[in-house]
């Protein structure tokens, strides 16, 4: 079956930028949607079909999908963006959603 | 307003079964499938399987094969995940949430809308 993988932590400095990947076979062939989960709440898509983001979404929240690797990008980080971040994807093959493990981003 | 309510918390026992609601509202219920994730105390999203609440397909989790079963009421808007011979490790936080993709094709899409969430804990 097909398997996400994504890194368990990034740390960044307020202001800076965040990259969070999320790998897979061929995953560029794909359209990845991204998650956003604040502790006690159900996730928010921050990011869809590789890169387009919902209304309400700031900006600073990009997305992108190549070869093996898709990444989502946060630019000038704040304190509110702690999160835990899931990269998803259909597995056309079987018409099931595929979710990565989880990167948990700190702001230093 | 899309809205998926979800019922109450659950204290179940080991062995026990447990049934969780998902009543949707702002959308036409049929047109859109519904899947199950839950999420264990400090783990990630899992996906347990979707309904298609136009046919009433169903589609579960190798993992979950044998002790899920996904209902819907069309009259009632109301998706439901039973979960029989419940476990310890079954103790997490069911989510239902609306794929965008629509029902009469196979699903795809983001889920951009979730509820708010069902405590189960099982313990003897």
């Amino acid at each position: 079956s097909y398997v996400l993988t994504q890194a368990p932590s990034v740390s960044v400095a307020p202001g800076q930028t965040a990259s969070i990947t999320c790998g897979g076979n061929n995953i560029g062939s794909k359209s990845v949607h991204w998650y956003q989960q604040k502790p006690g709440q159900a996730p928010v898509v921050v990011v869809y079909d590789d890169s387009d983001r919902p209304s309400g979404i700031p900006e600073r929240f990009s997305g992108s999908n190549s070869g093996n690797t898709a990444t989502l990008t946060i630019s000038r980080v704040a304190a509110g963006d702690e999160a835990d971040y899931y990269c998803q994807v259909w597995d056309l093959s079987s018409d099931h959603p595929v979710f990565g493990g989880g990167t948990q981003l700190a702001v230093l | 307003q899309v809205q998926l309510v979800q019922s109450g918390a659950e204290v179940k026992k080991p062995g026990a079964s447990v049934n969780v609601s998902c009543k949707a509202s702002g959308y036409t219920f049929t047109g859109y499938y519904i899947l199950w994730v839950r999420q264990a105390p400090g783990q990630g999203l899992e996906w347990m399987g979707w309904i298609n609440p136009n046919s009433g397909g169903t589609k579960y989790g190798q993992k979950f094969q044998g002790r899920v079963t996904m209902t819907r009421d069309t009259t009632l808007n109301t998706a439901y995940m039973d979960l029989s011979g419940l476990r310890s490790d079954d103790t997490a936080v069911y989510y239902c949430a609306k794929v965008s993709g629509t029902s009469s094709l196979p699903p795809l899409g983001e889920a951009f809308y979730w509820g708010q969430g069902t405590l189960v804990t099982v313990s003897s």
